[in-house]
């Protein structure tokens, strides 16, 4: 079963604009982690949260997470063209492993 | 450059061939584990291995072994393909289970056909 779901499925934004998007889970974790994956190429870690950190940056990027409401957004500020790939969150969810969501897709119109 | 390799990149196979998918890193990691990725399905584990000679099933098993006899090396082994392992496979290294410590590093995908 999943353990994260993003929201929305598919984003599509003009370069320039700022992109967010969301992710939902179901357990407690220890951390939240975001990744990047370009069409058909291996997903490239972003950017990791601590459950005990509120919200974190890097770069254009920045991510928050809401433990009560088992929640985390991705915003990318300044969308460029390359940024146009699709985006995961993966969680721990007390597991001996990271579970991936379904991801969002994300098109940056130049 | 630290990385997680995997061969071939395509694979185009005929049911019940028996085939190898090869992943290697230079991490000097621990944690490995095998993904397949299907449209509309997200990633799903199929096995990981904690350490040498340490696997153990992910989420959907059913007809892939691997190994772990050296800490760089995690095979993945398709005993009888068959059409419904038709997908995009994609290893992944960390140094630890839940990528606490930078996360995990993917190798480039594995695009397997079986017909």
């Amino acid at each position: 079963s999943q353990q994260g779901e993003e929201d929305p499925q598919a984003l599509s934004i003009q370069e320039g604009e700022n992109a967010t998007m969301n992710c939902s889970y179901k357990t407690s974790i220890n951390n939240l982690q975001w990744y990047r994956q370009n069409s058909g190429r291996g997903l490239v870690h972003l950017i990791l949260i601590r459950s005990n950190e509120r919200e974190k940056h890097s770069g254009r990027l920045r991510v928050t997470l809401d433990t009560s409401k088992k929640s985390s957004s991705l915003l990318i500020t300044a969308s460029r063209a390359a940024d146009t790939a699709s985006y995961f969150c993966a969680t721990d969810g007390g597991t001996d492993k990271l579970i991936f969501g379904t991801g969002t897709r994300l098109q940056v119109f130049p | 450059e630290a990385q997680v390799t995997q061969n071939p990149r395509y694979l185009i196979t005929v049911t019940g061939k028996k085939l190898t998918v090869t992943c290697s890193q230079n991490m000097n990691h621990e944690y490995m584990s095998w993904y397949r990725q299907d449209p509309g399905l997200g990633l799903r584990q199929i096995y990981y291995s904690m350490n040498v000679e340490v696997t153990d099933k992910g989420d959907v098993p059913e007809g892939y072994k691997v190994s772990r006899k050296e800490k760089r090396n995690f095979p993945l082994i398709l005993e009888s393909p068959s059409p419904n392992q038709t997908s995009l496979y994609f290893c992944a290294s960390s140094l630890s289970p839940w990528g606490a410590q930078g996360g995990y590093t993917f190798g480039s995908g594995t695009r397997l056909t079986v017909v």
